[in-house]
């Protein structure tokens, strides 16, 4: 069975800081890992990795994932009070015989709240 | 429409009710997925489909709990004699495939809060 453990479970921040969130997992014939942002409840979109090493950037969000010892990492710098939310981590199989190319399976998220 | 809607956003019900919930996918996706989020928890798959057909509903926790697609786009999620444990969020996804394959990034509805009385 698939698995992914996020950590911490929560964090409490004040804007300005640098917060690093985790992410390891568990799962047969891997095919990408994904971070979203949940505010209320729809989870939006942050970013997809599929290749170790490679920094995925996108304003002060980056993200990079190691495939050797399944894990990812999500940074936010300069946190801001906009950037509370629970940060979700999912892995998705490859297409392989068994494999489930579609079916996300979630960690339980972080909590994030940044305060003034 | 510009994203995923789901209807109702909020529904509270009495225990051994049946429920219906509703999702209407970004148009074009051809991909659609049933989650449940219980609080504190990340997303559990329920069900995908792929156009008018189930291609997996391994994640539907028994068979009080039944989806439908018949046009390839809205999507039914139908929950027969509610107990207290189906509380939760219902998200609904869609995504593009590509070659048959999907691409991967699901864009998420605002989900449907189930509250079984």
């Amino acid at each position: 069975e698939d698995k992914v453990v996020q950590s911490p479970l929560s964090l409490v921040v004040h804007e300005g800081d640098t917060v690093t969130l985790n992410c390891s997992y568990e799962v047969t014939n891997f095919r990408s890992l994904l971070w979203y942002k949940q505010e209320k409840k729809a989870p939006t979109f942050l970013f997809m990795l599929t290749s170790s090493g490679i920094e995925k950037k996108s304003g002060r969000l980056s993200s990079i994932l190691d495939k050797k010892e399944l894990f990812s990492i999500l940074n936010i710098t300069a946190t801001q009070t906009g950037d509370s939310a629970v940060y979700l981590c999912a892995v998705v199989r490859g297409s392989g015989s068994g494999g489930s190319n579609y079916k996300l399976t979630f960690g339980k998220g972080t909590l994030l709240t940044v305060n003034p | 429409g510009a994203g995923v809607s789901q209807t109702p956003s909020n529904k509270v019900t009495e225990k051994g009710k049946y429920v219906e919930l509703r999702c209407d996918p970004i148009s074009g996706h051809t991909a659609l997925y049933w989650y449940r989020q219980s609080l504190g928890q990340g997303p559990e798959f329920l069900i995908y489909f792929q156009g008018t057909g189930a291609a997996d509903d391994s994640g539907l926790p028994n068979d009080r709990f039944f989806a439908v697609r018949p046009e390839g786009s809205v999507s039914t999620l139908k929950i027969q004699r509610t107990e207290r444990g189906d509380s939760a969020v219902y998200l609904c996804a869609s995504s593009l495939t590509w070659r048959g394959v999907n691409t991967g990034e699901l864009f998420f509805g605002e989900g449907s809060r189930l509250t079984v009385l």
